[in-house]
């Protein structure tokens, strides 16, 4: 079956530094998205990106986030000055069509020290 | 008020017993309900996804969605140690963003 791959599994980082997560939808999906998970709290929304641009965002996807899909197969989110409320698992997720639902990778555990 | 409520449990059922998962929520724009199972430290696996009103049925999998009542349900037949998970409904009201219920933990014990 199809899958969402995300790397790395997990990352460190100090804080103030720039990371870059990594993720490759499943090939024939159209809609890509980041959630996040910080420990014991719900799943949020980040952002969702169509056509080559961001369709819609949070208000936590401020300006120390971007996305960017480099080469039509990896998608990726960079946190440019990483803080340690930052420090969350990080999930991609795509979907081909609005009549399906949303396929999530497994994520990228990112611990902000 | 919470967009998605979701009670987190934990729930603990005997082997064999059928689980009973549900969440409210209050935004009545939500078209598209989905029930995702999440092991600790993955990611949310798709179980079922239902676009408005009705049942549907997969397998041991049965999701409800009720728009009138603004509820939406999960029963899980047969119910196996290997279903002990935290279950997660999600919603949305277009192919944007889904808001997701806190997750409700489920113990299933032999």
């Amino acid at each position: 079956e199809p899958e969402v791959t995300q790397t790395p599994s997990h990352q460190v980082t100090q804080m103030g530094q720039e990371v870059i997560l990594r993720c490759v939808p499943i090939s024939n999906h159209l809609y890509f998205y980041w959630y996040r998970q910080i420990l014991g709290q719900k799943v949020e929304f980040l952002v969702s990106f169509y056509n080559n641009e961001i369709s819609e965002k949070s208000e936590i996807f401020d300006d120390q986030f971007s996305v960017e899909r480099p080469d039509g197969s990896n998608f990726t989110l960079k946190i440019r000055s990483t803080k340690l409320e930052d420090s969350a698992m990080y999930f991609c997720a795509s979907r081909s069509d609005i009549n399906r639902g949303y396929t999530f990778g497994s994520g990228t555990r990112l611990t902000v020290v | 008020q919470k967009e998605v409520e979701q009670d987190p449990g934990p729930l603990s059922v005997p082997e064999g017993a059928i689980v009973s998962l549900n969440c409210t929520y209050s935004n009545s724009a939500f078209q598209y309900f989905m029930w995702y199972r999440q092991y600790s430290r993955k990611g949310p696996e798709l179980l079922m996804y239902t676009y408005s009103s009705g049942n549907k049925e997969d397998g041991r999998f049965t999701a409800q969605v009720d728009k009138s009542s603004k509820y939406i349900s999960l029963f899980i037949r047969d119910s196996q140690p290997s279903d002990s998970a935290t279950y997660l409904c999600a919603m949305s009201d277009s192919w944007g963003k889904l808001q997701f219920g806190a997750g409700t933990q489920v113990v299933v014990t032999p």
